[in-house]
């Protein structure tokens, strides 16, 4: 139980494009909806978090409307790279968890992002 | 938010017992603290959690001192497939407004 898919696994695109992100909670209501960037060889940087049918609150130096979160169900949270450059190639991570205080977060298999 | 600290990396052989062990000096009352297995472009696998004393799964079990400012995983006879990285999280998973910061991790190289 507790699958996260994330989709798609591997994307590329030409700079300036914009790029969406699905993460989907397979068996179980997410109340709570994580993005994560991790760059090789590194740990995993919190980007945002997201509650259901609330407006997400982005981490110290990721502007919001270069990345949209929209957590519009509880079964669904996307993520938008808005008019993408190489910069923002990485691995892309999200994570979802229904928030008890018993439960851990539940996480994707990633999305890799290359702009070329 | 507690901060975790774990060592960079750590070797092994397949077979032994592999102990990590992580800091968490500033651990918060509701806090409870999980551990992550990471693979090459894969997103983390959740191992084990608990909030005191010792909790014990079919993977691995955790030990945590009364005092919670640290705890130790345990991974029983290693195998090759069990090189990966691994992250000590500490968080309080009990409101709203819940976040957790992952550390650096512990890269663990199990050799044959």
């Amino acid at each position: 139980g507790a699958v996260v898919s994330q989709h798609p696994s591997w994307v590329i695109c030409k700079s300036g494009t914009s790029v969406k992100i699905e993460c989907r909670s397979l068996d179980f209501q997410a109340t709570t909806m994580f993005w994560y960037r991790q760059f090789p060889k590194q740990s995993l940087m919190l980007m945002a978090t997201s509650n259901e049918g609330s407006k997400a609150t982005y981490e110290q130096g990721v502007e919001k409307d270069k990345f949209l979160i929209n957590h519009a169900s509880l079964t669904l949270s996307t993520l938008t790279v808005t008019s993408a450059h190489p910069e923002d190639s990485s691995f892309y991570i999200c994570s979802a968890t229904w928030g008890d205080s018993n439960q851990p977060q539940h996480f994707g298999d990633g999305t890799r992002l290359s702009i070329l | 938010l507690a901060k975790t600290t774990q060592p960079i990396s750590m070797d092994s052989y397949e077979g032994q017992e592999v102990n990590i062990t992580c800091s968490h000096n500033n651990i918060a009352t509701n806090d409870y603290i999980t551990w992550y297995q990471q693979f090459p472009s894969q997103g983390p696998r959740f191992i084990i959690q608990g909030y005191k004393t010792k909790v014990t799964n079919e993977v691995a079990s955790l030990f945590i001192p009364a005092d919670r400012k640290s705890s130790t995983l345990s991974l029983p006879r290693v195998s090759l497939s069990d090189t990966a990285v691994y992250y000590c999280l500490v968080g309080d998973l009990g409101t709203g407004g819940f976040k957790t910061i992952f550390g650096a991790g512990t890269r663990l190289f199990v050799k044959a």
